[in-house]
């Protein structure tokens, strides 16, 4: 069974342009969450979709947005970029749909999207 | 709001084991414990994931405690290949939460 895909596996974006980041998520798996890691601030989560409908949301910004398709397929998109949006993007996928909260389910994560803003 | 804390980095050397313990003071009734492993440029790996007591699988053990206040990974007999970040994430059962992991536990294991 293949994993959890993410792209693309590298960008490089200037100040105040946006991007949309891509997550196939297992077969089968329904809930796709999103994270941001960066050296000083380790991972933190972004969001989280369950059948097509953000489920959990972090304390990030509205520049920071997702969605989920029929599929389970998840995107995420940051617009109007900042220096400090550089960062490793992780996409992690779930099973259990009957579990209320991403963190008490197992969570199978992507190889991430490092986005660099210059 | 359930913040964890744990030790910046450990040391250990191949055959011993590694116990690395992270504190959450506010963990709710319905939290689950659980820890991940992450290597350079990759995500996350589960290890193990528990809610109390003892939990043991073929990689790791997770003690924790009546109180619920702190966890400890247990690695028995690391090698080389378990050097690594060690992350403890404590799920909130809310409506809207901020749900982040650990600052995480650099272990590194040394011949």
């Amino acid at each position: 069974k293949a994993g959890v895909t993410q792209t693309p596996r590298y960008l490089i974006k200037t100040r105040g342009q946006q991007v949309t980041l891509s997550c196939s998520p297992i077969s089968g798996h329904r809930s796709v969450s999103w994270y941001q890691q960066t050296p000083g601030q380790g991972l933190q989560f972004l969001f989280e979709y369950f059948s097509e409908t953000q489920r959990n949301k972090g304390n990030f910004p509205g520049r920071f947005s997702g969605r989920q398709f029929s599929n389970s397929r998840s995107e995420m998109n940051v617009s109007t970029l900042e220096l400090g949006d550089s960062a490793l993007y992780l996409c992690a996928s779930s099973l259990e749909a009957q579990r209320e909260m991403v963190g008490t389910d197992t969570q199978y994560f992507g190889p991430g999207t490092r986005l660099t803003v210059l | 709001l359930a913040k964890t804390t744990q030790p910046i980095s450990m040391d250990s050397y191949e055959g011993q084991e590694v116990n690395i313990t992270c504190s959450h003071n506010n963990i709710a009734t319905n939290d689950y414990i659980t820890w991940y492993q992450q290597f350079p440029s990759q995500g996350p790996r589960f290890i193990i994931q528990g809610y109390k007591t003892k939990v043991t699988n073929e990689v790791a053990s997770l003690f924790i405690p009546a109180d619920r206040k702190s966890s400890t990974l247990s690695l028995p007999r690391v090698s080389l290949s378990d050097t690594a970040v060690y992350y403890c994430l404590v799920g909130v059962l809310s409506g809207y939460s901020t749900l982040t992991f650990g600052k995480g536990t650099m272990l590194l294991v040394s011949p």
